[in-house]
Formats: C-alpha cells, sequence, structure tokens
C-alpha cells in the first residue's frame, strides 16, 4: 500500500523565515502529487501539482515544490513566509493505476510569529 | 474555481440516531466524489468513492451499512452515518472530482459530534 511520510508535526518559525516541508511517498510508478492547505476554519486549497515535466513547481502564494524522483521526495518551500501562511499543511499522492485515489500525509503545522 | 459546499458544518446528535451530510459541487458537476474521516491531529483518511449512479467503493475498514453514501445526482453526494455511538464523533469531509482536469476540490467539511 502507498503512504505518505511528512517529517514535521509542527513547525514554528518567524516571519521572513525559509520554509521547507519534507514529504515522501513509499509508492513506485507513475504518482501525482500534490501539496495542500488548510488555513484556520477554512477548508483544504490546492497549493500546487507535480503530474508531469519541469519538476520544480510553482504554486499559489509564493509557494513551490521540487519532485526528486530517485528520492521518492516532493517537499514544500517558500522563501520568506508571512503571518498568514500560518496553517497545516498536507502533501498527497496519488497512482493513476489506483483510480486517483489520494493519500494524504499526517499534516505539518505551521505556525508563524509575527 | 469550483466550489464545493458540505452542509451541515457542524452537527451534534444522540446515540443511536442517524445524521445525514450533503456535500454539493455548486457550480461544476462531478460523477466522482470522495468522502474522507479526520480524526483530530491526523490525516485525512479516505473512507470512499462515491459514483454517480452507482453503488460506492468503500476502503477497507469501512463498514457500509454504518455508511451509507448516495450520490443520486451530479452535483450531490449524501453521507448517512447510521446509528451513530461516540466514537463516529469526527470531521468528515468530501471532495468532488473536476470532469477533464481531475482537479479536486474540497468542502469545508462537517464535525459530528455523537453524545
Amino acid at each position: 500500500a502507498q503512504s505518505v511520510s511528512q517529517h514535521n508535526h509542527h513547525v514554528i518559525l518567524s516571519e521572513a523565515a525559509s520554509l521547507e516541508l519534507g514529504c515522501n511517498y513509499s509508492y513506485g510508478g507513475t504518482v501525482n502529487l500534490f501539496w495542500y492547505v488548510q488555513y484556520p476554519g477554512q477548508h483544504l486549497q490546492l497549493l500546487l501539482k507535480y503530474f508531469s515535466g519541469d519538476p520544480l513547481v510553482k504554486g499559489i502564494k509564493g509557494f513551490e515544490a521540487e519532485f526528486i524522483k530517485s528520492k521518492f521526495s516532493f517537499n514544500l518551500r517558500k522563501p520568506s513566509v508571512q503571518w498568514s501562511d500560518t496553517a497545516e499543511y498536507f502533501c498527497a499522492v496519488n497512482a493513476r493505476a489506483a483510480g486517483n485515489k489520494l493519500t494524504f500525509g499526517g499534516g505539518t503545522r505551521v505556525l508563524v510569529k509575527p | 474555481g469550483a466550489v464545493v459546499s458540505q452542509h451541515p458544518s457542524r452537527v451534534i446528535c444522540k446515540s443511536g440516531t442517524s445524521v445525514k451530510i450533503e456535500c454539493r459541487s455548486l457550480d461544476f458537476q462531478a460523477t466522482t466524489m470522495f468522502w474522507y474521516r479526520q480524526f483530530p491531529k491526523q490525516s485525512l483518511m479516505l473512507m470512499a468513492t462515491s459514483n454517480e449512479g452507482s453503488k460506492a467503493t468503500y476502503e477497507q475498514g469501512v463498514e457500509k451499512d454504518k455508511f451509507l453514501i448516495n450520490h443520486a445526482s451530479l452535483t450531490l453526494s449524501t453521507l448517512t452515518v447510521t446509528s451513530a455511538h461516540p466514537e463516529d464523533s469526527s470531521f468528515y469531509i468530501c471532495s468532488a472530482k473536476l470532469q477533464g482536469s481531475g482537479e479536486l476540490f474540497f468542502g469545508e467539511g462537517s464535525r459530528l459530534t455523537v453524545l
């Protein structure tokens, strides 16, 4: 069974600091990769996704993620965070052969101090 | 972007009663919707895949008779928690797949508390 691992459960940082959230998956073969964000009191929103092509993916709000196939990783980055980036971030993966079922990582709660 | 709405957002019920949660795609049609359950401080766990006009596909370990799913139209899927017990208390989230792009859009979630 495929699994998705997010290494950090909680991250606390100050505004303007750089953010990197790790995500590893165990599924082989062709995968689609996603990062979702859940702001306090709001529903999940898609930050960015990777299907194919350039492994460096640009998303909304200044986020980007890099797909490294050899490392089965899809880490999320933002060079300079803002207080409004305080949220929970979920990495998710699906395999086309599995019928587009998304498997989520455990999530990382990010707190940005003003 | 596409909008998915869930109703109710919060529901409290007595043990033994049944609760229905609705998931609607407001501005697009969705032949496939998904139901997830999220426990406190944990990730989303896929419960079932809801297909318009056919039976839902349940994940291993999810009781079909407990969690009834109906996808009667291209814009509505319902999850009914039957004979609810306190251990069913959770946050239930639906998502709808946009035809063409295959992108998923999520509802705001429904928090169920069973007393």
